[in-house]
């Protein structure tokens, strides 16, 4: 019952550093999400997907970028890290147009320092 | 740009007080409007709504939506202390290349013994 998998779940980086998160769903859906949560803010879509090989920008796109070779896969990645990308990121799938039911990843919580 | 609102920002009640949680949305191609619940990690899923004044319920918890005012409200009765949490409405809508869901800004919710 692995359902959606975010690695790492910390991580703390240097101004600069780059890394990429990893999300992994092992329910076969379609539709992949990357979000940013900040205090106060909710839930900011940073990127998504609705199949394997395509994406889309979302709400906050700048300075991340995303890939989704594999459908079960879906890979969030900061090329040269800001302490404005602090932040908690979630990541979520489902199986179709988001009038199904979402599940979420835990979450990775990003340091930029 | 879509916008989805919550109000109030964060709420104090004691255990047995009936709360209620608004979102306000301005959208284009609205889908439907989901409701989560968020404690410590991942938001968990409470209720999808798509259609006007049907109301969904689980337990002391009910949800009703109005398309006409763009409008949701999320009641819960006889408030636990378990209920505390951020509680999180989306919209979803049909975006450049696909569906998206923009989260409003939650409402923090805390109850007291």
């Amino acid at each position: 019952n692995a359902g959606v998998t975010q690695t790492p779940k910390f991580r703390v980086l240097k101004t600069g550093q780059s890394m990429t998160l990893l999300c992994a769903q092992d329910m076969n859906h379609e539709y992949m999400y990357w979000y940013r949560q900040d205090p106060g803010m909710g839930l900011r879509l940073i990127h998504y997907s609705v199949g394997e090989g395509t994406t889309a920008k979302g709400e906050v796109p700048d300075g991340y970028n995303v890939s989704r070779l594999k459908k079960q896969n879906f890979l969030l990645g900061l090329e040269s890290a800001a302490p404005s990308q602090t932040s908690v990121y979630f990541c979520a799938s489902s199986p179709g147009p988001w009038g199904t039911e979402a599940f979420f990843g835990q979450g990775t919580r990003l340091t930029v320092v | 740009e879509d916008k989805v609102v919550q109000s109030p920002l964060s709420l104090v009640v004691h255990e047995g007080d009936t709360v209620t949680l608004n979102c306000s949305y301005e959208v284009t191609n609205f889908r439907s409007l989901l409701w989560y619940k968020q404690e410590k990690k991942a938001p968990t899923f409470l209720f999808m709504l798509t259609s006007s004044g049907i109301e969904k319920k689980s337990g002391r918890l009910s949800s009703i939506l109005d398309k006409k005012e763009l409008f949701s409200i999320l009641n819960i009765t006889a408030t636990q202390t378990g209920d505390s949490a951020i509680y999180l409405c989306a919209v979803e809508n049909f975006g450049g290349a696909g569906n998206m869901l923009t989260f409003g800004g939650g409402t923090r919710l805390m109850v007291k013994p």
